[in-house]
């Protein structure tokens, strides 16, 4: 059975750079038909789509985001990475890694990881 | 790019049913969505997508307790039976190229 599990840093300074990897276990990271997608829930409030990579390693990001966002993938590890730079408070979040159906709709999640930027 | 609207909360009896609806803009009327469910302690999960002709497909271990429907630019998640354990926030989602999108949620409350 396919499990996704967050890992990284729990506190990260303002205006450094938050870092998170998702692993791959008990399947396949490279199937066609998935990509794999961050997403994250600020405190109180709702969930906020951040990135997916495709097994092409072509990638789309929120476009509120896409200038501090970077998903990469490495097949060898099983697993795919989130980098989001000049971290501020706003970034303060409970971030989940996600298998995403084709770029359709994510039908799978991690437990999520939460990340606080505080000085 | 399509929005999705959701009743922010809702309410209903053990052992009833409760039907939570999630609307899609003007204009993006035949996109499909999927629901997922977030617990306090436990990670999302994915209930189900959603087509516009209704039809739906659920992910692996979920109960026919819930089901869907569609109507128009509403598309539907109908828990029916309801447990304790479904007390949770549910989360609508959709997609276009290169974007996804969710809605603003609808805590459950069972009563």
């Amino acid at each position: 059975q396919l499990r996704l599990q967050e890992s990284g840093s729990g506190l990260v300074r303002p205006s450094q750079t938050l870092s998170l990897t998702c692993a791959v276990s008990g399947g396949s990271i490279s199937s066609g038909d998935y990509s794999w997608s961050w997403i994250r829930q600020p405190p109180g409030k709702g969930l906020e789509w951040i990135g997916y990579i495709s097994q092409s390693g072509s990638t789309s990001y929120n476009p509120s985001l896409k200038s501090r966002v970077t998903i990469s993938g490495d097949r060898s590890k099983k697993q795919f990475s989130l980098k989001l730079r000049s971290a501020t408070a706003a970034d303060t979040a409970v971030y989940y890694c996600a298998r995403v159906f084709r770029v359709w709709y994510f039908d799978l999640w991690g437990r999520g990881s939460l990340v606080t930027v505080s000085s | 790019q399509p929005v999705l609207t959701q009743s922010p909360s809702a309410s209903a009896s053990l052992g009833a049913s409760v039907k939570l609806t999630c609307t899609l803009s003007s204009g993006h009327s035949s996109y499909a969505i999927a629901w997922h469910q977030l617990q306090p302690e436990k990670g999302p999960r994915f209930l189900m997508k959603i087509y516009t002709d209704g039809s739906h497909t659920r992910g692996d271990g979920i109960p026919n307790r819930f089901s869907g429907s569609s109507s128009g630019a509403e598309r539907s998640l109908t828990i029916s039976s309801l447990q304790s354990d479904d007390e949770a926030d549910y989360y609508c989602q959709t997609w276009a190229t290169g974007i996804q999108v969710f809605g603003g949620g609808t805590r459950l409350t069972v009563l």
